[in-house]
């Protein structure tokens, strides 16, 4: 099976900062891989599929990128609403999400 | 507007059984597959199943598939999951989401989910 290693597993950043998640998978990919953003207590928010392509709604300051075996999330900009834990996951079977980026107030 | 409504926490005892239901509403039930995730406490996001958009093909994490099922009601465009022989380890927050299915590129996309359902085991 596939298996999806994010890192950091956790950040502490500012209001402004520039923001990296890194989600490698154990073999070639492709670009079948999503990001997804969870909050305590509401649902998890889809932002981009297919590595780069961002949900309708989501801000342009979140960026995907990668390929193969190497995916990357970028906030540009972190703005207060941004601070969450982001996921990224594998968008064809077995449907595997990394463990997850905690994003925090520095 | 399309969403998706789950039902209200359980509490299980170990060993036992709990099914869980994903009603959906505000879109076309036949156009989207439904996914299972499951969040433990203090662990992340963890894939269970998935049925098809025509609710006739399944597909399950290795981890569970001797334990869990997916089961569509057409009729009420609701699809229920079961997990079975529950452990303490089952203890988290079970959702569903509606998925959609890139044909062009095929790919899988969780773009709308249910709001949680707490799973409790003791």
């Amino acid at each position: 099976d596939i298996q999806m290693t994010q890192f950091p597993s956790s950040l502490s950043a500012s209001v402004g900062d520039k923001v990296t998640i890194t989600c490698r998978a154990s073999q070639s990919i492709t670009t079948y891989v999503n990001w997804y953003q969870c909050k305590p207590g509401k649902a998890p928010r889809p932002l981009i599929q297919v590595a780069s392509i961002l949900q309708d709604g989501v801000p342009a300051r979140f960026r995907g990128s990668g390929s193969g075996t190497l995916f990357t999330l970028t906030i540009n900009g972190l703005q207060l609403e941004d601070f969450a834990t982001y996921y990224c996951q594998h968008s064809s079977f077995p449907l595997t999400f990394g463990g997850g980026t905690k994003v925090d107030l520095k | 507007q399309a969403q998706l409504v789950q039902s209200g926490p359980e509490v299980k005892k170990t060993g036992a059984s709990v099914r869980v239901s994903c009603k959906a509403s505000g879109y076309t039930f036949s156009n989207y597959g439904v996914a299972w995730v499951r969040r433990a406490p203090g662990q992340g996001l963890e894939w269970l199943a998935w049925i098809s958009e025509y609710k006739d093909q399944t597909r399950y994490s290795e981890s569970l598939q001797d334990r869990i099922s997916v089961t569509p009601d057409k009729g009420t465009a609701t699809v229920y999951m079961e997990l079975r022989r529950l452990t303490s380890g089952d203890t988290a927050v079970y959702s569903c989401a509606r998925v959609f299915h890139d044909r062009l590129t095929g790919s899988y996309y969780f773009d709308l989910w249910g709001q949680g359902t707490l799973v409790t085991v003791s």
